[in-house]
């Protein structure tokens, strides 16, 4: 069975501070993630995919996530945070197997100081 | 208009009403799905449609009724819902749900649903 797990509901960085949101997975089978930003009255778009290719994934925005299998971890990073990065983040997990079995995490709020 | 739209973008119903949720996409994806997105919840995969034939129906209560005429539009029917059912209500679509692993889907905006 697989599960995704976001540490921290809410995240708040000062603009030009690093953003660092966390996502652990748990899959029986190789995973693929996914990073999903929802901006206000907005649907989920995705920011960025890991697919068994480069564990390191650039994304759109300056958002990049690394994969590391030993952590089972995937999290989201930007070095420097803007105004309009703030958000909720959904970090999503699917099997490489075929067949629709995406599950999304319960979401991290970004807040972005001035 | 491109992407995936949704009308209405809000709804007030009462418990004994009947509406219905539009979901239109322009990419020429064949696969659709709805989602529930309640508050401090999980996103919740309610129905999975791929070339108009149903293939995931989460465990969805019967007042909530999806139709899928083609693979351009998505409808989801709601009949004697619950406070309960409040919540923004999202369609998504993709090329193909079969090959879901590395298909990303597209979202629309959401239906805002309060049940009174």
């Amino acid at each position: 069975a697989q599960s995704v797990t976001q540490l921290g509901s809410h995240v708040s960085v000062s603009e030009g501070a690093l953003v660092l949101l966390r996502c652990n997975y748990s899959s029986s089978v190789p995973p693929y993630l996914f990073w999903y930003v929802q901006y206000p009255n907005q649907g989920l778009q995705l920011l960025l995919k890991y697919t068994s290719a480069a564990t390191l994934v650039k994304g759109i925005n300056g958002f990049e996530a690394e994969f590391k299998k030993s952590e089972t971890s995937f999290h989201l990073t930007k070095p420097s945070a803007h105004m309009s990065d703030a958000a909720e983040y959904f970090c999503a997990v699917s099997p490489n197997t075929g067949g629709f079995k995406t599950i999304f995490g319960a979401g991290t709020r970004l807040f972005v100081k001035a | 208009e491109t992407g995936v739209t949704q009308t209405p973008r809000h709804l007030v119903m009462g418990m004994t009403n009947k509406k219905s949720l539009k979901c239109e996409q322009h990419l020429g994806h064949n696969a659709m799905y709805w989602y529930k997105q309640s508050a401090k919840k999980p996103l919740e995969l309610m129905f999975v449609y791929n070339f108009k034939e149903q293939t995931e129906n989460n465990s969805v209560p019967s007042r909530f009724s999806p139709e899928c005429p083609n693979s351009s539009h998505l409808f989801l029917h709601l009949h004697t819902l619950q406070p309960e059912d409040s919540a923004l209500y999202l369609c998504a679509s993709s090329q193909d749900s079969r090959t879901s692993g590395t298909d990303t889907q597209y979202f629309g905006p959401g239906t805002r649903l309060t049940v009174l």
